[in-house]
């Protein structure tokens, strides 16, 4: 079955300094990743995705994700945090081989704290 | 450009009662999917919809219920309201049958 795993409730990372927010997967088929971004009272905000190509790839406000097919996992990352990053952050995945419609299987969530 | 747009904001049922939420998509976005965010915990698929059919439905029990019109808006509606019907629902609408989502900022549910 498919799934994805956050494994920190809670990431709490100085301003300036670089963060990483974990995920790892399991699909059955070739996975399509995303992470999204969600603000208090607010609705997903889209980040980046992966779905083929560079392991590197680059999205929204200065984050970036890798990732690792060998170790199933797709870690959110940014060189340099801000406060305004502080966020509830969810990776998902879409299997490729769902059966023909969108469904996007997300991880429970992992809270970032960027303190000043 | 207008984003997904949801109504109501918030909402306060009894148990029993049947609810209605209402999304707009992007406009030109032909794909609207609903998801159930239980405090705490991811969003959870409930439906796809794609050209005014249905393409997917999760996990959920037959009182949910959903539908996309011709103008490609969708409404998701709900009998016999549960106190675990409370949640955030999320719409999210696609260009096309596959791709990223763009969310809503979604309907809150409240039942009493």
């Amino acid at each position: 079955a498919q799934s994805v795993a956050q494994p920190e409730d809670q990431v709490n990372v100085a301003e300036g300094n670089p963060l990483t927010v974990k995920c790892t997967y399991s699909v059955s088929g070739n996975p399509y990743l995303f992470w999204y971004v969600q603000y208090p009272n607010r609705g997903l905000q889209f980040l980046l995705k992966y779905i083929t190509g560079d392991n590197l790839v680059k999205g929204s406000y200065g984050f970036e994700a890798e990732f690792n097919k060998s170790q199933t996992s797709f870690h959110l990352k940014k060189p340099s945090a801000l406060v305004s990053d502080s966020a509830l952050y969810f990776c998902a995945v879409r299997d490729g081989s769902s059966g023909g419609y969108n469904k996007l299987i997300f991880g429970a969530g992992t809270r970032l704290a960027v303190h000043p | 450009d207008a984003g997904v747009t949801q109504s109501p904001t918030h909402l306060i049922k009894t148990r029993g009662q049947h609810v209605t939420l209402r999304c707009s998509p992007i406009s030109g976005h032909k794909s609207v999917s609903w998801y159930q965010q239980v405090l705490g915990q991811g969003p959870q698929f409930i439906f796809q919809y794609y050209e005014k059919e249905e393409r997917g439905r999760g996990n959920f029990p037959d009182r949910f219920s959903a539908r996309q019109f011709p103008n490609y808006s969708s409404e998701l509606n709900v009998n016999a309201l549960l106190l675990g019907d409370s949640a955030l629902y999320l719409c999210a609408s696609s260009p096309a049958r596959y791709g990223e989502q763009y969310f809503g900022p979604g309907t809150r549910l409240t039942v009493t």
